[in-house]
């Protein structure tokens, strides 16, 4: 079965380095996103990706924040000069142009900011 | 903006038992959909409901789905161990979903 593929699984990082946070969605997809879970949170809304473009982005999605899909299959998250509520699960999500069907996520990149 | 709340924040249930989970949100939605997360894993899409339905079933997964009390309820059949995780709500439209609070389902065998 098609499968989300983000790395690394798990990033350390000083407070105030930049970081990159990268998810190959399933090839077939058009839609993107990013989420991100703080430990024992729920899981946010980031910011959706179409046709080179956001479509949307929440208020965590600041200018510390920025996507990109930079060759037609891999879709990045870059965090410029990470803080250290920053810290948290990050999920890259992707689905299909079809109406109602769900999203595939990926298993995750843990950002740990020290 | 849209919030979701599910209830009970957690579950625990002996194997065989079934698990009901309960998801209320605030505003209208094209669809609703569950996810389970295993402890510190990723999210596995596990149901979808449009908002036109009002019940769906996928193996032991039954959804219900009454959007005008803007609530939808999950059932587990006859658990497992390994049902065992955390299971969230998603709502919304096609540009982005919101996720509920979870229900954290605990299976002892």
């Amino acid at each position: 079965e098609p499968e989300v593929t983000q790395t690394p699984s798990h990033q350390v990082t000083q407070m105030g380095q930049e970081v990159i946070l990268r998810c190959v969605p399933i090839s077939n997809h058009l839609y993107f996103y990013w989420y991100r879970q703080i430990l024992g949170q729920k899981v946010e809304f980031l910011v959706s990706f179409y046709n080179n473009e956001i479509s949307e982005k929440s208020e965590i999605f600041d200018d510390q924040f920025s996507v990109e899909r930079p060759d037609g299959s891999n879709f990045t998250l870059k965090i410029r000069s990470t803080k250290l509520e920053d810290s948290a699960m990050y999920f890259c999500a992707s689905r299909t142009g079809i109406l109602n069907y769900g999203y595939t996520f990926g298993s995750g990149t843990r950002l740990t900011v020290v | 903006s849209q919030q979701g709340e599910e209830d009970p924040q957690a579950l625990s249930i002996q194997e065989g038992e079934n698990a009901t989970m309960n998801c209320s949100y605030k505003t209208s939605i094209n669809n609703l959909q569950w996810y389970r997360q295993n402890s510190g894993r990723g999210l596995v899409h596990l149901i979808l409901i449009r908002s036109n339905e009002r019940e769906k079933h996928s193996g032991r997964l039954r959804v219900t789905l009454d959007t005008s009390k803007k609530s939808s309820s999950l059932l587990i059949t006859a658990s497992r161990a390994a049902d065992t995780a955390s299971y969230f709500c998603a709502f919304g439209g096609y540009q982005k979903v919101t996720f509920g609070t979870g229900t954290k389902l605990q299976v002892i065998p």
